[in-house]
């Protein structure tokens, strides 16, 4: 079975610099999905980055890029210049072949505190 | 911009009672999922459905049922709810295909078990 694994519950960044989430996952699939979500307090939770396993250049979306190290099934999220917006929990999330249902599998979660 | 709505923002209920959670989602989406969320656990998958009146177990389907009876509507059914089923459930919908298509979620409803 997949598993989706985020070893930090917590995180603090100070405003305007760079803090990285670690995510690392387990599967024997060769083709699939990475997701990073966000999830604000009390409101809705929206995709923040997606990585395709067979794509090796890393994704970038504005002030968010990921690490993805295939071999070494991590997935980690950078956030430069971190902002007050940016504070929220944090998912990481896998999704292998159509045939399981386009079910994401999604780690514990991390909560990221922006201190101005 | 897809909008996936869920009913309640906030529930209580008590011990026994039979309680259902409805979501409204208005982008066509083949697949609909529920989830509940608790602290240092995650998201855990109670049940999705790829189509009208199908429906697939997820990891933790015990003490839950579902409907989709319309496209557009899944809905969560506790059958007698416990309270160890306090707790936030997530609503999602996706569209079927490609693997990099995102879900799309609901604001949530907290649920409380007396």
């Amino acid at each position: 079975a997949q598993t989706v694994t985020q070893s930090q519950p917590e995180m603090s960044v100070q405003e305007a610099e760079t803090v990285t989430l670690s995510c690392t996952y387990d599967t024997s699939e060769s083709d699939y999905y990475l997701f990073w979500y966000k999830q604000p307090p009390s409101r809705q939770m929206i995709l923040v980055i997606r990585q395709e396993a067979y794509k090796q250049q890393n994704a970038t979306e504005n002030r968010f890029s990921v690490n993805f190290q295939k071999a070494a099934k991590s997935f980690s999220l950078k956030i430069s210049d971190s902002q007050l917006g940016d504070a929220a929990m944090y998912f990481c999330a896998y999704r292998a072949q159509e045939t399981s249902g386009s079910r994401l599998t999604f780690g514990e979660g991390t909560q990221l505190t922006v201190n101005p | 911009d897809v909008k996936v709505t869920q009913s309640s923002r906030y529930l209580v209920k008590r011990t026994g009672e039979k309680v259902f959670l409805e979501c409204v989602q208005d982008m066509d989406h083949e697949n609909m999922f529920w989830y509940r969320q608790d602290p240092g656990l995650g998201l855990r998958l109670i049940y999705f459905s790829y189509d009208v009146k199908m429906k697939e177990k997820g990891d933790i389907p015990e003490g839950y049922s579902v409907s989709r009876e319309k496209k557009e509507r899944f809905s969560l059914i506790l059958e007698s709810a416990s309270t160890n089923q306090t707790s936030m459930y997530l609503c999602a919908s996706s569209r079927a295909g490609a693997l990099g298509q995102p879900q799309h979620f609901g604001d949530g409803t907290r649920l409380s078990i007396l």
